[in-house]
């Protein structure tokens, strides 16, 4: 089965950068999707299509792909974006998808 | 605006069964795949089963193979997922969701979800 691999959390303090990755052999084919997810809340889309952001989604929420690596980078975090986030994606059939593990941050 | 709204779940035993709905509305519902969702307590995100527009494909995490069954009507506008043998595991909010992109490469909208609980 296919898996996609993200560090269970991230620290960072307010204002500094948070990175999370997510990891998966068919990401140079298939996008990666970013979803943030605040306790008791249904999932929100950040970003589609490995580099795209919704609209409404503050400018500070980037995504970048390198190889089998997707990026979703927080630039200046702030303390309403302490949120669990979670990459998801397909494998190299196309017919099954995943999501990663999830990343909790937290920005203190 | 997107409302996707899920209904159906509830308290069932080992072996039980369940049908859950969602009806959706604001979006022309026969244009887009669909996909179940779920997320056990305390865990994270599962995909669950993605269906094509007009029904024909639908795929399946191994989980819940010949188990689950994820159906459509698109003249209700109205997604589908009958949950048969349900198990202790099979405990999760499940979430309605609208796939996107190249082959439902994604999803972008959710429901509120709905609570299934599996218990004796």
């Amino acid at each position: 089965s296919y898996e996609l691999t993200q560090p269970p959390s991230v620290s960072v303090s307010p204002g500094q950068a948070a990175r999370i990755t997510c990891s998966g052999d068919a990401l140079p084919k298939k996008y990666a999707y970013w979803y943030q997810q605040k306790s008791g809340q249904a999932p929100v889309l950040v970003i589609y299509e490995d580099i795209k952001r919704p609209s409404g989604i503050p400018e500070r929420f980037s995504g970048s792909i390198s190889g089998t690596v997707a990026t979703l980078t927080i630039s200046g975090a702030q303390v309403e974006d302490e949120a669990d986030y979670y990459c998801y994606s397909a494998d190299r059939s196309g017919n099954l998808w995943v999501f990663g593990g999830g990343t909790k941050l937290t920005v203190l | 605006e997107v409302q996707l709204v899920e209904s159906g779940g509830g308290l069932v035993q080992p072996g039980g069964f369940l049908r859950l709905s969602c009806e959706a509305s604001e979006f022309t519902f026969s244009d887009f795949w669909m996909t179940w969702v779920r997320q056990a307590p305390g865990e994270g995100l599962e995909w669950v089963a993605t269906i094509k527009e007009d029904g024909s494909e639908q795929y399946y995490v191994d989980s819940v193979k010949g188990r689950f069954t994820i159906s459509r009507d698109n003249a209700k506008n109205s997604l589908y997922l009958q949950m048969n043998s349900l198990r202790a595991e099979d405990t999760a909010v499940y979430y309605c969701a609208r796939s996107v992109g190249i082959a439902a490469a994604g999803v972008d909208y959710w429901g509120l979800g709905i609570l299934v609980a599996v218990s004796s």
